[in-house]
C-alpha cells in the first residue's frame, strides 16, 4: 500500500523566501509528526497533530515556522522568510494510534531544503 | 528529559559478520519504548525493532536483535550476517508511553558493510 509521501523532495530557496512543504500521511492515520534533520544529526521534533488538532508545537524553532492539517489528513509545514540555518531535511511521520509507547511511526522520504 | 547517546559515528563490518551498534539512554520515566531505525541514502527512516521497558525478553526481528540492559540503560542493536544492503545510518530513539509524544533520536551511527 501507499506509504507516507512528501513533496517536493528537494527545494532550493533564496534567503528571505517563504516555502511550503507538504506531507501526505498514510490514509486513516490519526497522528502526524514533523521532524527537522540537520546534516549529520538525528531528527528533532518540530510539531505533532492528532487529526486536525495541533497538540504540540514546542519544537518549532521560531515563529517563522507554521504547520497545519486542516482536514486531518494532508499537512503543510510553512517556513516564512527562510534563513540559512533552516537548511535541513524535513521529515514527516504518521501513525495509526494516538497513544502508546509502541506506536510505530511511518516516515516519509523527507524534503531536503537548501537556503542560499 | 529523555536523551539518547550513540557514541560510534561510524562502524565497518565485513559481509556476513555480526555487528553491534551501541545506544545508551537517559530518562526518569519508569515506562518507555526504545526503537531502532535505519536510514539509507534515500533518506527514508525505516523501522527495524522495538523494545518496551517492561518487556522481559530482548526483542528480535529477523537478523536484528536488541540487547536490552535496563540497569545499564543500554539498548544495543545487533545485526547478524551483515549484508551489503545494510550499509546505512542507524538511529536509536525512544519515547514515553504517556500520550502523544514524539521520538527522541540519537545522532546516529553510519554502518559500512565491506565485501
Amino acid at each position: 500500500g501507499a506509504g507516507v509521501s512528501q513533496s517536493p523532495r528537494y527545494k532550493v530557496a533564496k534567503r528571505g523566501q517563504d516555502v511550503a512543504l507538504r506531507c501526505d500521511p498514510i490514509s486513516g492515520h490519526v497522528s502526524l509528526f514533523w521532524y527537522q534533520q540537520a546534516l549529520g544529526q538525528g531528527p528533532e521534533f518540530l510539531t505533532y497533530f492528532q487529526n486536525e488538532a495541533q497538540l504540540d508545537k514546542s519544537g518549532l524553532p521560531s515563529d517563522r515556522f507554521f504547520a497545519e492539517r486542516p482536514e486531518g489528513s494532508v499537512s503543510t509545514l510553512k517556513i516564512q522568510r527562510t534563513q540559512q540555518e533552516d537548511s535541513a531535511v524535513y521529515l514527516c511521520a504518521s501513525s495509526p494510534q494516538p497513544s502508546g509507547a509502541y506506536n510505530e511511526q511511518f516516515f516519509g522520504p523527507g524534503t531536503r531544503l537548501t537556503v542560499l | 528529559a529523555q536523551k539518547i547517546t550513540q557514541t560510534q559515528p561510524g562502524m565497518f563490518v565485513q559481509e556476513k559478520e555480526a555487528v553491534t551498534l551501541d545506544c545508551t539512554y537517559d530518562t526518569s520515566d519508569p515506562s518507555y519504548g526504545l526503537f531502532w531505525y535505519k536510514q539509507p541514502s534515500s533518506g527514508e527512516m525505516i523501522f527495524l525493532i522495538y523494545q518496551g521497558s517492561y518487556d522481559q525478553q530482548n526483542a528480535t526481528e529477523g537478523r536484528y536483535s536488541l540487547n536490552f540492559q535496563k540497569a545499564r540503560k543500554s539498548a544495543n542493536l545487533v545485526i547478524s550476517a551483515s549484508q551489503l544492503g545494510d550499509s546505512a545510518m542507524y538511529f536509536c530513539a525512544m519515547r514515553d508511553p504517556s500520550g502523544n509524544t514524539p521520538l527522541v533520536f540519537g545522532k546516529g551511527t553510519r554502518l559500512s558493510v565491506i565485501a
